[in-house]
């Protein structure tokens, strides 16, 4: 299993600009999530999706799209870049099960907006 | 709105001290409590968990204790070592039907040998 894959690793935009972040999990969970990590702080979530076809807004949603057409994979669209978006966006997949439950991180996308 | 507080945003202990973080959670419907060590430009990993039904859980030098009425829980690191250096998060988990995970704003906690 590759576990949860995130393209690209590193992302300059201009202003304006805007992209894809691609994440994609190969473990059949039910759940992703995006979340976004400034220097220094902790991880704010933007979006969040509890299986195909369905998504919700995390606690930073503003300037970001996603959809959930597989349940593989998760993209996050940002609409137009600004500065403020520079940071490092994590995707992460989670399970539960019997009570069980646990999440998984990509390796994360450094982006930087000019 | 849901708010979990994360203290102390730094910690620094002598090698083999013990290293306890704290935190706080706002929403009651919260149900499971992760902590991530996350190192210098890597995922975060999850390190220890706990269900709201349980009150501690340990693993090895890590402990993780909860109060439900008090909505708050910590993480207990004994013997630390160097390698224990990292930022630490905690989490918590909204609802049961839905994957809400909150963070807190995170630890960086520093072992001197």
């Amino acid at each position: 299993n590759a576990g949860v894959t995130q393209t690209p690793k590193f992302q300059v935009l201009k202003t304006g600009q805007s992209m894809t972040l691609q994440c994609a999990q190969d473990m059949n969970h039910e759940y992703m999530s995006w979340y976004r990590q400034d220097p220094g702080m902790g991880l704010r979530l933007i979006h969040y999706s509890v299986g195909a076809g369905i998504t919700d807004q995390g606690e930073v949603p503003n300037g970001y799209n996603v959809s959930r057409s597989t349940t593989e994979d998760f993209p996050l669209r940002l609409l137009s870049a600004a500065p403020s978006q520079t940071s490092v966006y994590f995707c992460a997949s989670s399970y539960t099960s019997g009570g069980l439950y646990e999440q998984y991180f990509g390796p994360g996308t450094r982006l930087t907006v000019t | 709105g849901e708010n979990v507080e994360q203290h102390p945003s730094t910690l620094s202990v002598q090698e083999g001290d013990s290293a306890v973080i704290k935190c706080t959670y706002s929403d009651s419907a919260s149900n499971y409590f992760p902590w991530y060590k996350q190192e210098l430009g890597k995922r975060p990993q999850l390190i220890i968990d706990i269900r709201s039904n349980v009150g501690e859980k340990k693993d090895q030098r890590i402990a993780v204790t909860l109060n439900k009425t008090a909505k708050h829980f910590s993480l207990h690191i004994t013997e630390t070592q160097p390698e224990d250096s990292a930022v630490y998060f905690c989490a918590a988990r909204l609802g049961t039907s839905y994957d809400k995970v909150i963070f807190g704003p995170g630890t960086s906690l520093s072992v001197i040998p």
